[in-house]
């Protein structure tokens, strides 16, 4: 079975700094997908970005961006210039690529912005 | 495109009582996931539908949990005979029909159980 580990409970960052948020995973597949997703207060499951396995280059999305190691099975996030309003948590996950299954998910990250 | 919708929102039930949560996915998405979240811990994948069938069971906690998907849209999903242990989020997520899994899955914004 897959697992997800995030090692870090509660990451503080500046404002307009940079952070990183850690993930690890274990599975035996080689097609599968990894996801990061944004929990704010408000509860709701917000995708902030996602890399398919058997893509070598990491994603980017604005701001935010992965270092996706697949040797290493780790996928950290990196936020460039922290605001306000990326307090939350955040959840790394994965998901087969081949199977009917959901997503497998980590404990969390805690973000804090500093202001 | 109005996103996933659960109903009810909030729900306090007393232990034994039977309770119902709905989820409306977004439109033509054939794929339809439940969830539960405990505080502190990420969401675990309780199970999944594609449009009717019910493809993944497995996970479901135990047998006072079940899902219905009747006509390939909307889903509920009921525990009967509630206990405190059952207090959490349902979270409620679709994702478009693709021949390769993984495509972004969408989540609701929850239904929360207090069983007192």
């Amino acid at each position: 079975a897959q697992t997800v580990t995030q090692s870090q409970p509660e990451m503080s960052v500046q404002e307009a700094e940079t952070v990183t948020l850690s993930c690890t995973y274990d599975t035996s597949e080689s097609d599968y997908y990894l996801f990061w997703y944004k929990q704010p207060p408000s509860r709701q499951m917000i995708l902030v970005i996602r890399q398919e396995a058997y893509k070598q280059q990491n994603a980017t999305e604005n701001r935010f961006s992965v270092n996706f190691q697949k040797a290493a099975k780790s996928f950290s996030l990196k936020i460039s210039d922290s605001q306000l309003g990326d307090a939350a948590m955040y959840f790394c996950a994965y998901h087969p690529g081949g199977g009917a299954d959901g997503l497998t998910f980590g404990k969390g990250t805690h973000l804090i912005i500093q202001p | 495109d109005t996103g996933v919708s659960q109903n009810p929102r909030h729900k306090i039930t007393k232990r034994g009582q039977n309770v119902t949560f709905r989820c409306d996915p977004i439109s033509e998405h054939n794929r339809l996931y439940w969830y539960r979240q405990t505080l502190g811990q990420g969401p675990e994948f309780l199970t999944y539908f594609q449009n009717e069938a019910q493809l993944e069971k497995s996970r479901l906690l135990s047998d006072r949990f079940s899902a219905e998907r009747p006509k390939g849209s909307f889903s509920t999903l009921e525990i009967q005979r509630t206990e405190q242990g059952d207090s959490a989020m349902y979270l409620c997520a679709s994702s478009p029909r693709v021949r390769r899994s993984g495509n972004t899955i969408y989540f609701g914004e929850g239904s929360w159980l207090t069983v007192v």
